[in-house]
């Protein structure tokens, strides 16, 4: 089956824009997280959504949302960009929530890779 | 600080050799952990995963080892080969405790020498 796809794979942006990145999850999975790598602060937490609302968020500004739609499709959006926000960011799927009672296994799509100049 | 770490930035072993990978996580709520496996370009992999409840869990070519007494992990990579060059990563979860997603380390790139 196909696995986690992100669109696009690459993407440079100007400070002060926005952008908005798209990723599929595996079919059947129900929960999509986002991720932000980068090589000073490694891969940290973002989002967690499920069932179209968001579950958990990690330690990131206002400026960083995002959305799940009804065929389990997720977008996140980070609005007046900065220098700062240069990363990989990743997509992960699961079938449940990460963290609750039943562990379940995330799989992780390519990656967007974003510049901000 | 990181909840979960490793020990080394870099490990560099001989093909054929067996690898040894640690990681240190410090939230003793922790009881799901898991290890990805990330090539150049690419998202993070599914390696192996272990819960609580276990002390070992073997993969194919792969062990990893669970010491919750001093909360360390390992990953053990039977008869290493080239394919295996990437940055490992150990990651943590909490069960049922609505964690904040998975918590990553910062990880360990393996080299694979000839």
């Amino acid at each position: 089956k196909a696995g986690v796809t992100q669109t696009p794979r690459y993407l440079i942006k100007t400070r002060g824009q926005q952008v908005t990145l798209s990723c599929s999850p595996i079919s059947g999975h129900r929960s999509v997280s986002w991720y932000q790598q980068t090589p000073g602060q490694g891969l940290q937490f973002l989002f967690e959504y499920f069932s179209e609302t968001q579950r958990n968020k990690g330690n990131f500004p206002g400026r960083f949302s995002g959305r799940q739609f009804s065929n389990s499709r997720s977008e996140m959006n980070v609005s007046t960009l900065e220098l700062g926000d240069s990363a990989l960011y990743l997509c992960a799927s699961s079938l449940v929530v990460l963290g609750s009672f039943m562990n379940t296994e995330a799989f992780f799509g390519q990656g967007t890779r974003l510049t901000v100049v | 600080g990181e909840s979960v770490g490793l020990h080394l930035p870099t490990l560099s072993v001989q093909e054929g050799d067996n690898s040894i990978i640690n990681c240190a996580y410090s939230n003793s709520a922790s009881d799901y952990f898991i290890w990805y496996k990330q090539e150049s370009g690419k998202g993070p992999q599914f390696i192996i995963d272990i819960r609580s409840n276990m002390d070992k869990r073997q993969g194919q070519r792969v062990t990893v080892l669970l010491n919750k007494t001093v909360k360390h992990l390992s990953l053990q990579i039977a008869a290493t080969q080239p394919g295996d060059s990437a940055v490992y990563f150990c990651a943590e979860n909490i069960s049922g405790g609505g964690a904040d997603g998975l918590t990553f380390g910062k990880g360990t790139h393996l080299i694979i020498q000839p």
